[in-house]
């Protein structure tokens, strides 16, 4: 098995450009997750999907985030515009009644 | 509101030098208790899953415990390669996602 699989790996944007990470999960797991990641906050859950319907997006820090799930092999997490306080490592999540398995995750810098 | 807090922030240790990282939590009807470990670069990775005070669970140096209050990763005789990041996390019986705490950084030092 592959693993949750994430790209980019990094990204380097400018303020006020949009950003698409992306994510696909284990094959079968039938929950996924965007979490951030920062040294001051730790861990926060943006958003969950189960089978996949967004399921509690109450951490989505603002309007210029918003995350799909087409189908049950991939998942977007986008931010439009960006700015430099969204600078952070973006991890995905997948799970089937299990403990999450997580991907190696997107470094995002804004400048 | 959920809350997990893990101590200390960071703990330097020689090698061989046992000792033991805290997670304390305040998870309303808690279902679990998960370790991970993070290594630079990478997400965190699956240790273990704890359910009711009383138990115990082991992975070679490492020993997980539980109590009504806290949770305790104990590393025996630790190794450089032991040097990661240890999370801790909750998930209430209200079936929302896990929790985290901040992590503890563990440093190994040969």
């Amino acid at each position: 098995d592959a693993g949750v699989i994430q790209s980019p790996r990094h990204e380097v944007t400018e303020m006020g450009q949009e950003v698409t990470l992306r994510c696909k999960p284990i094959s079968g797991h039938n929950s996924l997750f965007w979490y951030r990641q920062t040294m001051m906050r730790g861990l926060e859950l943006l958003i969950y999907f189960n089978n996949n319907v967004p399921i509690d997006d109450s951490g989505m820090p603002e309007d210029r985030f918003s995350a799909k799930m087409p189908n049950a092999s991939f998942s977007t997490l986008k931010i439009q515009p960006s700015e430099p306080r969204d600078s952070a490592v973006y991890f995905c999540a997948s799970s089937s009644n299990s403990p999450l398995h997580f991907g190696n995750g997107t470094r995002l810098t804004v400048t | 509101e959920d809350q997990v807090t893990q101590s200390p922030e960071a703990l330097r240790l020689q090698e061989g030098e046992s000792s033991s990282l805290n997670c304390s939590y305040t998870v309303s009807g808690l279902r679990g208790l998960f370790w991970y470990r993070q290594d630079p670069g990478k997400g965190p990775e699956f240790l273990f899953t704890l359910y009711s005070a009383g138990e115990e669970k082991e992975k070679e140096r490492l020993k997980a415990t539980l109590t009504k209050k806290e949770s305790f990763l104990h590393i025996t005789a630790p190794k450089p390669e032991d040097s990661a990041t240890y999370l801790c996390a909750g998930i209430s019986s209200g079936n929302t996602p896990l929790v985290f705490g901040k992590g503890t950084r563990l440093s190994v030092i040969a």
